[in-house]
């Protein structure tokens, strides 16, 4: 089966620009993550999906990250506009129900801010 | 709250050596334990879980037992390969909850 897709796998931009990326999870599943992994550090979530909405968002810096899950599939997530915090890989991951222990993850687009 | 203190890599080991990541755990209630590996290129991928004290995850060569009393879930393995070569993450899932708490990650590196 197709794996998680994310896209673009490698985006420069400079401070103050937007940016968005993209993902297309497993077909069927109904949970969808994006996560955060800044250098040195382990993945942290950002926002959950079930379906299209959103079960947890409690980590999303919600004055500059946007993210949403049109028709329960594919998403986006938005930074507008960006800091040079903001550099990391994103990963989106998806799993058929809340279990996330059964979670597929992405390869992840690493975001450089400058 | 929930945290997972991991081993500072990296690590570098020979061809058949044996291995032990520590990973130590604050949780309330009863987490579930979990490894992820993230080999080159590729995205993160579950290793093996355990869900309750005293289980014993395995995969791949690979075990982890669930210690709750020393809040450990050290990985091992009895004899590495080139192809383990990878960065590894210890996670908990918290009681009730939906979200992967992971640690930093131990980059290990096996040479021939």
């Amino acid at each position: 089966e197709a794996g998680v897709a994310q896209s673009p796998r490698y985006k420069i931009i400079e401070k103050r620009q937007s940016v968005a990326f993209w993902c297309n999870p497993i077909s069927g599943h109904a949970t969808l993550y994006w996560y955060q992994q800044i250098l040195g550090q382990g993945p942290k979530l950002l926002i959950q999906f079930q379906n299209n909405g959103v079960v947890d968002d409690s980590q999303l810096p919600k004055d500059r990250f946007s993210a949403e899950r049109l028709k329960g599939v594919d998403s986006t997530l938005k930074i507008q506009p960006a800091k040079l915090e903001d550099s990391a890989v994103y990963l989106c991951a998806s799993s058929w129900d809340r279990g996330v222990s059964e979670a597929f993850f992405g390869q992840g687009t690493r975001l450089t801010v400058v | 709250g929930n945290s997972v203190t991991q081993m500072e890599g990296p690590v570098t080991l020979s061809e058949e050596a044996f291995l032990t990541i520590n990973c130590t755990y604050t949780a309330t209630g009863y987490p579930s334990l979990f490894w992820y590996v993230q080999y080159p290129g590729e995205g993160l991928q579950l290793l093996l879980k355990a869900t309750k004290a005293d289980d014993k995850g395995s995969n791949k060569g690979f075990e982890a037992t669930y210690r709750k009393e020393t809040t450990s879930f050290h990985l091992e393995k009895g004899s590495v390969q080139v192809s383990d070569s990878a960065v590894y993450f210890c996670a908990l899932s918290g009681t009730g909850a939906n979200n992967l708490f992971f640690g930093t990650g131990t980059r290990l590196t096996v040479i021939p």
